[in-house]
């Protein structure tokens, strides 16, 4: 199983410029993550999901959007880039356990955005 | 989002034990406490996770006492292969209503020669 599959792993944008960093996973995981990671920083919640046609904002949404059209693809969104997107971005996913709390979380191995 | 503190950094030798705690006030009544690993230019894995009392694997041990306010990762015996980042996870409440791993600044591991 290939588990959770991000591209590109690297890119440079200029400011202004959009872009979608694409995430896909093959486990039949309902919840789905985006993270991102300052140097230096733990990781940040952009926006989640729970299933497919469900998305809802984490902390820190601004500037992003997502969708979720099947259970396999969380495509992230960057709108207009500015410099401080410039950031490491992780895609993960975890199951639904039957209670109100998922499952352990599995990532990808992120994207490295520089916004110029 | 809930809220995890750990300490920024450790420093330790090749094999002693190494005792990292969190403290994690706010836990919610049925929330479980993940820990997870993080080397450098790699998404975080999995490590362990617990409700109450000492859970124990292949790699590590988890101690969690009565009030759940706090929680120990121990990794006996490390080895230089165990530098990394350790993230403490509980779970909080987001304003949609769902409960979310949210990630603290994590406590950065250096093991010495």
């Amino acid at each position: 199983n290939a588990g959770v599959t991000q591209t590109p792993k690297f890119r440079i944008l200029k400011i202004g410029q959009s872009m979608t960093l694409q995430c896909t996973q093959d486990m039949n995981h309902n919840y789905m993550y985006w993270y991102r990671q300052d140097p230096g920083m733990g990781l940040k919640l952009i926006y989640y999901s729970v299933g497919a046609g469900i998305t809802d904002k984490g902390e820190v949404p601004n500037g992003y959007n997502v969708s979720r059209s099947t259970t396999e693809d969380f495509p992230l969104r960057l709108e207009l880039a500015a410099p401080s997107q410039t950031s490491v971005y992780f895609c993960a996913s975890s199951s639904d356990t039957g209670t109100s709390l998922p499952g352990e979380l599995f990532f990808g191995e992120g994207s490295r955005l520089t916004v110029l | 989002l809930a809220k995890t503190t750990q300490p920024i950094s450790m420093d330790s030798y090749e094999g002693q034990e190494v005792n990292i705690t969190c403290s994690h006030n706010n836990i919610a009544t049925n929330d479980y406490i993940t820990w997870y690993q993080q080397f450098p230019s790699q998404g975080p894995r999995f490590i362990i996770q617990g409700y109450k009392t000492k859970v124990t694997n292949e790699v590590a041990s988890l101690f969690i006492p009565a009030d759940r306010k706090s929680s120990t990762l121990s990794l006996p015996r490390v080895s230089l292969s165990d530098t990394a980042v350790y993230y403490c996870l509980v779970h909080g409440p987001t304003s949609g209503g769902s409960y979310i791993p949210t990630f603290g600044r994590g406590t950065s591991l250096i093991v010495h020669p």
